[in-house]
């Protein structure tokens, strides 16, 4: 079965750069159609879609924040990076990494991370 | 950028009663809308996918319906399992948006 899982730092301060590495088992990057993203959401508030990575490396940002995110995948050791520069208290979040499946639905979700942002 | 409209943004329901929640797309979005059920402290689960499909081992009082751009999840005889939050998302194009969430309070 599809599992994914999110690693890395709990806390970060004010304009440094967040790196979050998702591992996954269950698929290969390498199928037709298949994409890791990513989706935050802040305490208590909505979901918000960052980045996805798709089987054949094309990338998508969300608009707001393209200036800020990377996305890089690591096929042979089905990782998938993302990167998010100049963090800020307003980017505490839980960050999820998700699959995306040929049809393009997103249907599973790893456990999720929560991010903090202070000094 | 779609925007989806979900509403209401909370709800109170008593267990044994049927519970609607919409979500308006702000452009033709063709089924592609899925649901998903969040419980505090964890991820959420998809319930249904192309507005009407249920994901398997979903029950079967969860169900979608809807075209274009209005979408309604609907819960018959809400059990005590189903207190949570539900979010819409539609997955038409990139960038990938959300609904602003309902959240279902117990009576």
């Amino acid at each position: 079965q599809i599992t994914l899982k999110e690693s890395g730092p709990t806390l970060v301060k004010p304009t440094q750069t967040l790196t979050l590495t998702c591992t996954f088992s269950g698929f290969s990057l390498s199928t037709n159609g298949a994409g890791v993203g990513w989706i935050r959401q802040p305490p208590g508030k909505a979901l918000e879609w960052l980045a996805l990575i798709y089987w054949d490396d094309v990338k998508r940002y969300s608009p707001s924040l393209k200036s800020r995110l990377t996305i890089t995948k690591d096929t042979s050791k089905n990782l998938v990076v993302l990167t998010m520069t100049n963090m800020d208290p307003v980017d505490t979040a839980t960050y999820y990494c998700v699959h995306r499946a040929a049809t393009a639905l997103i249907d599973y979700w790893g456990q999720g991370t929560l991010v903090t942002v202070s000094s | 950028d779609i925007q989806m409209t979900q509403s209401p943004s909370s709800l109170s329901a008593s267990v044994g009663d049927r519970v609607t929640i919409t979500c308006r797309a702000s452009q033709g979005i063709s089924n592609s809308l899925a649901w998903y059920q969040q419980k505090p402290g964890k991820a959420p689960k998809l319930l249904l996918y192309a507005a009407s499909s249920l994901e398997s081992g979903v029950p079967s009082r969860f169900s979608g319906s809807g075209s274009g751009t209005d979408y309604t999840l609907t819960i018959s005889n809400l059990q005590p399992e189903d207190f949570a939050a539900y979010w819409c998302q539609q997955y038409y194009s990139t960038p990938l948006t959300f609904g602003g969430g309902t959240k279902v309070e117990i009576k």
